[in-house]
């Protein structure tokens, strides 16, 4: 089993939609969680980090369950700009998922 | 201003050449990395320095080569290059070791094509 897991997609939503994400980890003992935006050849950035108790960014709402060992990404109201990879990282050592690739259509 | 820079943006060159990028960043960070990108989008550490000194060294070719002179700059040397080189090569830093909260901000990558 991979480390960082996530469904590479691609997710084809129109705009408004609600859409989820989830990112599944093997080892137990990880402590954080991010979640990162990387663009069409460009470099990923930081979009939310992941805590215990959930958190929330405007239309992002990022989750941890620690006792399936996954994070999620759920995106409301989706916008055309919300197209693009989304990267889950986990741990210390910062190691990423394949990412899942969203395409929010008109 | 660019946080982290890297050069060069793109780069071809054929098989059994030696060559280098390199990386600076302005954020006073102590703490570099290298990733590796591959065609299918997965992003890997290579290695990471914090304060000039190596703390990450993932399982790469020892053709790879990593030099930090300063905690501001941190190069990639790769000698006799190979097809499976091939792949964008993402710089980082972050203001300390990777823990709890610690964001990484990245260079927009250097994009290597070995013919």
């Amino acid at each position: 089993r991979k480390e960082v897991e996530q469904d590479p997609g691609p997710f084809n939503v129109p705009e408004g939609a609600t859409v989820a994400f989830n990112c599944t980890y093997s080892n137990s003992a990880s402590q954080s969680f991010f979640w990162y935006r990387q663009d069409c050849r460009k470099e990923p950035k930081l979009l939310m980090s992941v805590y215990s108790s959930g958190n929330e960014d405007g239309r992002f709402t990022a989750q941890l369950n620690r006792a399936s060992q996954y994070i999620s990404l759920l995106i409301r109201d989706s916008k055309l700009s919300d197209s693009a990879t989304y990267l889950c990282v986990v741990n210390r050592e910062l190691i990423f998922g394949q990412g899942t690739e969203l395409s929010v259509k008109p | 201003d660019t946080a982290v820079s890297q050069t060069p943006k793109y780069l071809v060159t054929q098989m059994g050449n030696d060559k280098s990028i390199k990386c600076e960043q302005n954020l006073g960070h102590d703490t570099m990395y290298w990733y590796k990108q591959d065609s299918k989008k997965f992003l890997k550490i290579m290695f990471s320095y914090n304060n000039k000194e190596l703390i990450i060294n993932e399982t790469v070719p020892n053709r790879f080569s990593p030099k930090s002179p300063d905690k501001a700059h941190l190069n990639l040397h790769i000698n006799s290059l190979e097809l499976g080189d091939s792949a964008v090569y993402f710089c980082a830093s972050s203001p300390r070791p990777s823990t709890s909260g610690n964001t990484i901000y990245f260079g927009e990558g250097s994009w290597l094509t070995v013919v």
